[in-house]
């Protein structure tokens, strides 16, 4: 069965205290995997999308990388306005898988 | 391009009761995909129309409906309200292909009493 899987769950930094977050997939014939990062009550908003093994993106404090069973989200230096739930998808079958995603809130 | 967006932006309902959610996707974009959103479940897609017909299907119950219009913009119907029927519901916007980049509407926050 398709199925994401994002960990941890929440996530607690301080400001300048880099981490990654986890998505693991098990989605066959992998076509593409998508990050979004998403505020309280609002819709998730796109980051990155990556296509195969090895391929990286980066925008601002963020670097999204790519393998054939997992992909990270790197977060560099964090600031409090990084705070958010990131949240990985695949396209599988007729549809879009999420998973149910990271908090991460960042303390100053 | 004006972003995906949906109206409206918060509704209370009462049980048994019917709601009417409307999106109007990014100008272009043919296939609009509905999901709801709760705490506990995350994002469950509900289903994808594209060119005014439903080309998937989430598992949800027949109470869940929709339709697509001409002009691409699309309306979800959700009758005889349960209360576990309170969630965000976000309407995704892209070109066409599957494996194209969804953009998302602000979503509609309703509330069921």
């Amino acid at each position: 069965e398709d199925q994401v899987t994002q960990s941890p769950e929440a996530l607690r930094l301080q400001e300048g205290e880099s981490s990654s977050l986890n998505c693991s997939y098990t989605v066959s014939g992998l076509r593409g995997l998508f990050w979004y990062r998403q505020d309280p009550g609002k819709g998730p908003e796109f980051l990155f999308t990556l296509y195969s093994a090895g391929e990286e993106k980066e925008k601002k404090r963020l670097k999204a990388t790519l393998t054939k069973k997992e992909s990270f989200l790197h977060i560099t230096a964090p600031k409090p306005e990084d705070s958010a739930t990131y949240l990985c998808a695949v396209p599988g079958g007729n549809q879009f898988y999420f998973g149910t995603g990271t908090s991460l809130t960042v303390i100053p | 391009k004006a972003g995906v967006t949906q109206t409206p932006r918060y509704l209370i309902k009462t049980r048994g009761q019917q709601v009417t959610l409307s999106c109007s996707p990014i100008s272009g974009h043919r296939s609009v995909s509905w999901y709801q959103q709760t705490p506990g479940q995350g994002l469950q897609f509900l289903f994808e129309y594209f060119s005014e017909t439903q080309r998937n299907k989430g598992n949800f119950p027949g109470r869940f409906s929709g339709r697509q219009f001409s002009n691409s913009r699309s309306e979800m119907n959700v009758s005889t309200l349960e209360l576990g029927d309170s969630a965000l519901y976000l309407c995704a916007s892209r070109e066409q292909g599957p494996q194209e980049t969804q953009y998302f509407g602000p979503g509609t926050r309703l509330l069921v009493l």
